[in-house]
C-alpha cells in the first residue's frame, strides 16, 4: 500500500462546477496535510493546508480531513479553467525523528469551458 | 513572499560527469529538501536537511550526495549522472511544516 494515494485522473468536470478531489493515507500517526497545485512544467506551489478533523475553507477552496477514515479531500467550488492542473496531496509524519513529507502521484483536472 | 531559487531551469549532461545543482533561499528556513519528479512516480525524496552541515537519506539517495555549508543554499550533486537520473529536480525549503518548491531543473543526461 501507498503511503499516500491519489487516482491519477484525469477529472474532468464543466465549468461552475464543484470539482472534488480525494486523498488516503496508511499511517495513522499522519499529523498534517497539504494540497500543492501543479500547472504544467510549473513547480507545486501550496493552496490549501489542514491538520484537525473537519473543514478548513479559503475561498473557493475547502479542504476535508478524517483522521479516522484517513483521507483528506479538495474541493474547488465554481470550477474555472484556469484551475485545470495537477493537484498534489503530502502529508507529514514522524519518521526516524524527523518530520518526513511523503506527496501522492497527483490528481490531474480539467476544467471543460 | 519567499524565494527559492534553482541556479538552472535546463541541464544537459553527459553520462559520468559530476553535476551540481544549486539551491538557494532567502527566508531564513531550516528545512531545506531536494526532491526529483518523474511521471506516475511523483515527487520522491533524495535528501532532506534541518541544519547547517547536516544531511539526512531521503527515500532515493542512491547516486547523489548534498551539502549544506550555508544555511540558505542546499546542493545535490549527482557523482557520476546516468541516464536514469534524467528527471525533474525540485528543491524546497520549510520553516514549520508548509514547504515552498523552486522553479525545477530539468535535467537530461545523454
Amino acid at each position: 500500500q501507498k503511503e499516500v494515494e491519489q487516482n491519477s485522473g484525469p477529472l474532468s468536470v464543466p465549468e461552475g462546477a464543484i470539482a472534488s478531489l480525494n486523498c488516503t493515507y496508511s499511517d495513522r500517526g499522519s499529523q498534517s496535510f497539504f494540497w500543492y497545485r501543479q500547472y504544467s512544467g510549473k513547480s507545486p506551489e501550496l493552496i490549501m493546508s489542514i491538520y484537525s478533523n473537519g473543514d478548513k475553507e479559503d475561498g473557493r477552496f475547502t479542504a476535508q480531513l478524517n483522521k479516522a477514515s484517513q483521507y483528506v479531500s479538495l474541493l474547488i467550488r465554481d470550477s474555472q479553467p484556469s484551475d485545470s492542473a495537477t493537484y498534489l496531496c503530502a502529508v507529514i509524519r514522524n519518521s526516524g525523528g524527523y518530520q518526513k513529507v511523503t506527496f501522492g502521484t497527483g490528481t490531474k483536472l480539467q476544467v471543460i469551458p | 513572499d519567499v524565494k527559492v531559487t534553482q541556479s538552472s531551469r535546463y541541464l544537459v549532461k553527459r553520462t559520468g560527469e559530476k553535476v551540481f545543482l544549486e539551491c538557494v533561499q532567502d527566508m531564513d528556513h531550516e528545512n531545506m529538501f531536494w526532491y526529483r519528479q518523474d511521471p506516475g512516480l511523483g515527487l520522491r525524496l533524495i535528501y532532506f536537511s534541518y541544519d547547517v552541515k547536516m544531511k539526512e537519506k531521503g527515500d532515493i539517495p542512491e547516486g547523489y550526495s548534498v551539502s549544506r555549508e550555508k544555511k540558505e543554499r542546499f546542493s545535490l550533486i549527482l557523482e557520476s549522472a546516468s541516464t536514469n537520473q534524467t528527471s525533474m529536480y525540485l528543491c524546497a525549503s520549510s520553516l514549520t511544516r508548509e514547504a515552498f518548491f523552486g522553479q525545477g531543473t530539468r535535467l537530461t543526461v545523454v
